[in-house]
């Protein structure tokens, strides 16, 4: 079955350290994005890819980083400089130059990240 | 302002009940807009387009009012399946790049 892979579901992490989210895609997505949800809050985007060793900072891009060597993957970095990393981060893909016209984005299933 | 705004609820309702969310946008050159659904502690999933004219996918009729800038979304005959969260999105342009726009969400809980 196609659809998009992120792990860890559940990531605990100390102040100070950085963690790598993983999002993998077989859907043969061309566009791959991060996004954050904060209870209470829409979801915001962080960073966005629309071809393979391309990306864009999204609209809080700040204290992350990401990468993508492979169609399938966009791999998010949460760094020590991220204020407040406690939140639910969900990487999303959709055709590209779609989105305008069918609005849809095929969502994983989301990585709880807490700080403690 | 935010650039999409929903009222956050919970909104409560019985089984069969009919109930409609509204949801307002800045940016009045938006072009396209969707509602999505999110249940608890899951990913949010396209639940249907919302064009000009109004559209219907069964118990679900989204409409757009441009001059007043809100989409809104009617459920009718309410399930119990239908609690969760909607988001109302909105598409916007920016640095020649098409973005969505997510409302934080209006909570439905539907009770027997």
């Amino acid at each position: 079955d196609g659809g998009i892979t992120q792990s860890p579901k559940y990531l605990f992490r100390k102040e100070g350290q950085n963690v790598t989210l993983s999002c993998e895609q077989n859907l043969n997505h061309d566009a791959m994005y991060w996004y954050r949800q904060d209870p209470g809050q829409g979801l915001r985007l962080i960073y966005y890819s629309q071809i393979v060793n391309d990306f864009q900072k999204g609209d809080i891009a700040e204290g992350y980083s990401v990468s993508r060597e492979k169609k399938e993957s966009f791999p998010l970095t949460v760094t020590s400089a991220q204020k407040n990393p406690t939140a639910f981060y969900l990487c999303a893909s959709s055709i590209r130059g779609t989105t305008a016209n069918t609005g849809e984005l095929f969502f994983g299933e989301g990585s709880r990240l807490t700080v403690l | 302002r935010k650039e999409v705004e929903q009222d956050p609820g919970p909104f409560n309702v019985p089984e069969g009940a009919t109930v409609a969310f509204n949801c307002t946008y800045s940016n009045s050159a938006s072009q396209s807009f969707f509602w999505y659904r999110q249940d608890c502690r899951k990913e949010p999933k396209l639940l249907m387009s919302v064009y000009s004219s109004g559209n219907e996918d069964g118990r679900f009729t989204a409409q757009l009012n441009r001059a007043s800038q809100y989409i809104s979304l009617l459920i009718r005959d309410s399930k119990l399946s239908d609690s969760a969260t909607y988001l109302c999105v909105v598409n916007s342009v920016s640095g020649g790049y098409n973005k969505l726009i997510f409302g934080a969400g209006t909570r439905l809980a539907v009770h027997p």
